[in-house]
């Protein structure tokens, strides 16, 4: 699986967009771009994913560059709730051998 | 739908004791894994299961065992517990389909302190 970079926090205030980047320079073709959050010490939650194209669902939507080299996280109307560590995964589809997490980026929604 | 259900929440252990972690997941899905996170760290595998009878190793398999006789049940066997295995455990179940990884769904864990 790529490895991928992303910022270990940031902050956003509440009812604004939350952007949160990703760096998986080095994805092979056959790996998607996977988004997962944990909320305090929760069982990790899975978001959204993608292979080239932007994907959009009910919780947020997912840009990822032409060359896929990055993909940002959008969370539109970002709330209190959405306070939570979020870990951006590459992996290659059709494997059943778990997902790498990295230590993701811990997103503060302020008041 | 209950989804995964861990079993238990919490639990101290004293050094050398045994305990099994239970999972269950009632969504009929073939895939299941075990996962560990440390204080500020991410998930790491410790096993996984593709299918009633058959499991493989993860990242960090050394201590545990494992064992999957039915498709919903995926206990996690902790034999002589050492301080290292302090630690919050993660079960998850996902249905795999062809070409493209399915989503994973994750328990609430458990919280294991050994002291």
């Amino acid at each position: 699986d790529a490895k991928t970079t992303q910022p270990p926090s940031m902050d956003c205030a509440e009812g604004r967009a939350a952007n949160l980047p990703c760096n998986h320079s080095t994805i092979s073709g056959n790996e998607y771009v996977y988004w997962y959050r944990q909320i305090h010490s929760q069982g990790p939650q899975y978001i959204i994913h993608g292979l080239k194209n932007n994907e959009t669902n009910e919780m947020a939507s997912l840009i990822i560059t032409e060359d896929r080299k990055s993909s940002t996280l959008i969370l539109p109307h970002a709330t209190l709730r959405d306070t939570a560590v979020y870990y951006c995964i590459a992996v290659a589809g059709g494997g059943a051998d778990g997902l790498t997490f990295g230590k993701g980026t811990h997103l503060i929604i302020q008041p | 739908n209950a989804g995964v259900t861990q079993t238990p929440k919490f639990r101290i252990l004293k050094i050398g004791q045994s305990m099994t972690l239970q999972c269950t997941q009632d969504m009929n899905h073939n895939y299941m894994y075990w996962y560990r996170q440390d204080p500020g760290m991410g998930l790491k595998l410790i096993y996984y299961s593709v299918g009633a009878g058959i499991t493989d190793k993860g990242e960090v398999p050394n201590g545990y065992n494992v064992s999957r006789s039915t498709t919903e049940d995926f206990p996690l066997r902790l034999e002589l517990a050492a301080p290292s295995q302090t630690s919050v455990y993660f079960c998850a179940s996902s249905l795999l389909m062809t070409g493209e990884r399915d989503i994973q769904y994750f328990g609430a864990g458990t919280r294991l302190s050994v002291l």
